[in-house]
């Protein structure tokens, strides 16, 4: 059984392009939240979607940022217009279900020039 | 805004048992501790989470002091492999019953042989 899978690995953007950065969640698993990593921080919570549903968006930046999770094909975390400040590891998780543990995928390590 | 303070950094001689304190002093009675670790800039694995009784699995255990203000994560034979940073997390209630991870900063344990 995969893990949970992103990509890209990383992700190298000059100031003003659009980054676009793709979860596929655990088999089974219909519950997707992101997170941002800031260096020497703990995560910060980001959105937390279920399928074609975004339930929890409190974390996002009002401007600029936006995920969705289509009935089919990956979770995609869009920052448009990014800027220096948007330079981190951003983290996806997914879980079968609102109360279960969730599990963690490798990371996109964005990076603004 | 965190919820549980961690000390920045531990040492633990390989094969003892490490022991990492964590305060929730404003913990809430329905908010559950979990812990994650994240080794070297991974993405971040899951441990163990509790809410009152003290917890036991495979690969830790989970002590929750009665009024729940703290805990301690025990990893009872800690090897080199154990070096990483360990996360204590509150698990909140947020947008849409989205049961939402509030992450501190962290301890950084180094397992010397």
């Amino acid at each position: 059984n995969a893990g949970v899978m992103q990509n890209p690995r990383h992700l190298v953007r000059r100031r003003g392009q659009e980054a676009r950065l793709r979860c596929s969640p655990m088999k089974g698993h219909s519950h997707v939240y992101w997170y941002r990593q800031l260096p020497e921080e703990g995560l910060k919570f980001m959105v937390y979607l279920q399928k074609e549903n975004i339930i929890d968006e409190s974390g996002m930046p009002k401007e600029r940022f936006s995920a969705e999770f289509p009935k089919e094909g990956p979770s995609i975390l869009r920052i448009q217009q990014v800027v220096r400040g948007d330079s981190a590891a951003y983290f996806c998780a997914s879980s079968p279900a609102q109360e279960s543990e969730q599990y963690f995928g490798p990371g996109t390590r964005l990076t603004v020039t | 805004d965190a919820k549980t303070t961690q000390p920045p950094s531990m040492d633990c001689a390989e094969g003892r048992a490490a022991n990492l304190p964590c305060n929730h002093s404003t913990i809430s009675g329905n908010e559950y501790v979990y812990w994650y670790r994240q080794i070297h800039s991974q993405g971040p694995q899951y441990i163990i989470h509790g809410l009152k009784n003290n917890e036991t699995n495979e690969m830790a255990s989970l002590i929750i002091t009665e009024d729940r203000k703290s805990s301690t994560l025990i990893l009872p034979h800690a090897t080199l492999r154990d070096t990483a940073v360990y996360y204590c997390i509150v698990r909140v209630l947020g947008a849409g019953n989205n049961r939402k991870l509030i992450w501190g900063l962290g301890t950084s344990l180094a397992v010397n042989p």
